[in-house]
């Protein structure tokens, strides 16, 4: 158990619809990163947070949002579903912003989200 | 742009055999590297990670990886492999801004499935 909880576990929804995945990280942890994983695109890095500021953004889409809170879980919105956007969502949380030098991401269990 | 190659997406060796996963980075300054390991419906779970203190880096369930800057690798290796050794692992380099520091959000590797067979 890495710490990190992510809600809902499973997802199921139509195209068009909008969703929120949830992220809780690690006890004293401030950075949280989400990733999408996919069998065409693999893991590819979203969009980060740390102490309530986004810090970096990867591949998100305009139609994807995320927003983190002053307890610091997070929450990732995926609006305008399309049926591409079935995929495992993690969420990852570090207490720094370093990269890995210091810090290491522990990541949760993931979010499976699929588009029908 | 930092990148990371992994050759082979799915390698096979049978219980007691070694274990090696390759793993090449592209980075014009030095990375950070790491291997993390994924069990079926599961998350990530670290392995280990180079931060420049030493070549050859330890992780846990007994496997190793060496940096090697001439050849900008980064292997994975266990000297024998056990049936709970078979997942799908994932070499990762942390991401670089322009003037050298890092970003934080790491690159990853399409991944290597393991199967160990008995």
């Amino acid at each position: 158990d890495s710490g990190v909880t992510q809600t809902p576990k499973h997802l199921i929804t139509a195209t068009g619809q909008r969703v929120t995945l949830r992220c809780s990280p690690r006890s004293g942890d401030l950075s949280v990163y989400w990733y999408q994983q996919s069998l065409d695109q693999g893991l590819q890095f979203l969009i980060q947070y740390y102490n309530g500021e986004e810090r970096a953004k990867g591949n998100i889409l305009e139609r994807f949002s995320a927003q983190q809170f002053p307890d610091l879980h997070s929450e990732l919105n995926l609006s305008s579903l399309e049926l591409g956007d079935s995929a495992l969502y993690f969420c990852a949380s570090s207490v720094g912003t370093s990269g890995g030098y210091t810090d290491t991401q522990y990541f949760g269990p993931g979010t499976r989200l699929t588009v029908l | 742009a930092q990148s990371v190659t992994q050759l082979g997406s799915h390698v096979s060796v049978s219980e007691g055999a070694l274990v090696l996963l390759r793993c090449n980075y592209s980075s014009s300054v030095p990375p950070y590297l790491f291997w993390y390991v994924q069990y079926p419906n599961q998350g990530l779970q670290l392995l280990l990670k180079y931060t420049s203190a030493a070549t050859l880096v330890k992780g846990i369930n007994g496997f190793e990886a060496e940096f090697k800057k001439s050849e900008t690798s980064f292997h994975l290796t266990k000297p024998s492999a056990h049936m709970s050794d078979a997942a799908e692992y994932f070499c990762a380099v942390s991401a670089l801004l322009n003037y050298g520091g890092s970003q934080g959000n790491l690159i990853f590797g399409k991944g290597t499935k393991l199967s160990v067979k008995p």
